[in-house]
């Protein structure tokens, strides 16, 4: 498709329980972002890769949180031992990166619905 | 770091009236982002600025860049049905992260 696209779409599981969350980004988009929005509330930035280099982990809110970023293209965010505040919309975000004005404009998925029973 | 703030949260209004909303940054923005985001969406793009006093319109819509470069305005004109959703100013934080606003909530009565 043309657009970021994310899998899957909502998420149920039970407290202490692993998951992971899955991004695609548009084709040729070098930076690809995740962001967390809670029930009414703005984006909070979790982590951003960019090409090859180290990602900016700096939003991440705990060491239960990782994510990955094979081949410069689909992305894995992994959420380990699962709280009940960890339920949200997972957004992912990929633009075309490499500085410059119109390369830093983000397109987002739809995300992915998590709840935490 | 760097944080903004939008107002107001949120606001009813009359199918046909104008909307305006702002919002504010402690810190020097040389960019701003304007996004919708439709229930179960995810956010979409409805305006880019990048310098500041710049004016520039999307359809019904427009947005300023404060000449402060610590705020922006977004104006929605004759506003529609459609046009209810969540609002969300952006700004580079550093290097290419983004901070988003809270957001401002619009419901657009008939």
């Amino acid at each position: 498709g043309a657009g970021v696209s994310q899998s899957p779409s909502n998420k149920v599981t039970e407290k202490g329980k692993d998951v992971e969350l899955r991004c695609d980004p548009i084709s040729g988009h070098t930076a690809l972002y995740w962001y967390r929005q809670s029930l009414g509330q703005g984006l909070e930035f979790l982590i951003y890769f960019q090409g090859n280099s180290a990602p900016d982990k700096s939003g991440l809110p705990s060491d239960r949180f990782s994510a990955e970023r094979t081949g410069g293209s689909v992305s894995t965010l992994t959420i380990q031992r699962t709280q009940q505040e960890d339920s949200a919309v997972y957004l992912c975000a990929s633009s075309l990166g490499g500085g410059g004005r119109v390369n830093n404009e983000q397109f987002f998925g739809p995300g992915t619905r998590l709840t935490v029973l | 770091g760097q944080q903004l703030n939008q107002s107001p949260q949120s606001m009813f209004i009359q199918e046909g009236e104008d909307v305006s909303m702002n919002c504010t940054s402690s810190s020097i923005f040389n960019t701003w982002l304007w996004y919708k985001q439709d229930p179960g969406e995810g956010p979409v793009l409805l305006i880019a600025l990048y310098k500041a006093g710049e004016l520039t319109s999307n359809g019904r819509l427009t947005a300023q860049f404060g000449i402060t470069r610590k705020d922006s305005f977004l104006n929605i004109s004759a506003s529609i049905p459609s046009d209810v959703g969540i609002y969300f100013c952006a700004g580079p934080s550093y290097g290419q992260n983004f901070v988003f606003g809270p957001g401002t909530r619009l419901s657009v009565l008939p």
